[in-house]
């Protein structure tokens, strides 16, 4: 059974402070990761597929970085904001074209003013 | 309207009921899926269609049974439910080219209490 783990499992920081957490999934014919962002009463929202060891994608102040051969992926936020408040999540698909994506249960983020 | 819609937003049903949650994309997808998010436990498939067609069933009860008429258009029945199926009930929609993985697109979701 595939199992991806994120931790920690919530994190609350200071305005302005770096944060980074983790998901970890099988490194075992890996096809793609995605990661996603979910405010609260709102739709999960897509931050970055990533599909080759080595990656790194960035979009503002939120980066990631994937290593496939021991199977983890970083996420950053630099200089959080308390609009970075939300949940990230981020999902393995099970096999190329299942589209049977796997969810870990996310890293609850909070950023105090 | 646009992206991904649900209705609707809110159900309250007994175990008797039978109710439909709908789904309704605008993104050209070709991909739909159903999601179930109970409290403190990893977002978890439900279904999967691709071309209107079903391509994953997460070993899910016959009490749910999932209809795609068309690829804008996703709806999940229900019936006689159990107090635990209460849960967001969240569709998703993405394109769907084979070998290809692409982000999915989510709706706001079904808040369900069954009672």
């Amino acid at each position: 059974i595939l199992n991806v783990e994120q931790s920690p499992q919530s994190l609350h920081v200071q305005e302005g402070d770096s944060t980074n957490f983790t998901c970890s999934f099988p490194s075992s014919n890996f096809y793609a990761l995605h990661w996603y962002r979910w405010e609260t009463a709102k739709s999960p929202e897509a931050l970055f597929v990533m599909t080759l060891n080595g990656d790194e994608k960035k979009k503002g102040r939120i980066s990631a970085t994937l290593n496939t051969k021991e199977g983890y992926s970083y996420l950053y936020i630099k200089g959080s904001q308390p609009e970075d408040s939300a949940t990230y999540l981020c999902a393995f698909p099970g096999g190329s074209g299942t589209y049977k994506y796997i969810f870990g249960t996310g890293t609850r983020l909070k950023v105090l003013a | 309207e646009t992206g991904v819609t649900q209705t609707p937003r809110h159900l309250v049903m007994g175990m008797t009921n039978k109710k439909s949650l709908k789904c309704e994309q605008h993104l050209g997808h070709n991909a739909m899926y159903w999601y179930k998010q109970s409290a403190k436990k990893p977002l978890e498939l439900m279904f999967v269609y691709n071309f209107k067609e079903q391509t994953e069933n997460n070993s899910v009860p016959s009490r749910f049974s999932p209809e795609c008429p068309n690829s804008s258009h996703l709806f999940l029945h229900l019936h006689t439910l159990q107090p635990e199926d209460s849960a967001l009930y969240l569709c998703a929609s993405s394109q769907a080219l084979a070998g290809d993985i692409y982000e999915q697109y989510f709706g706001p979701g079904t808040r369900l209490t069954v009672t």
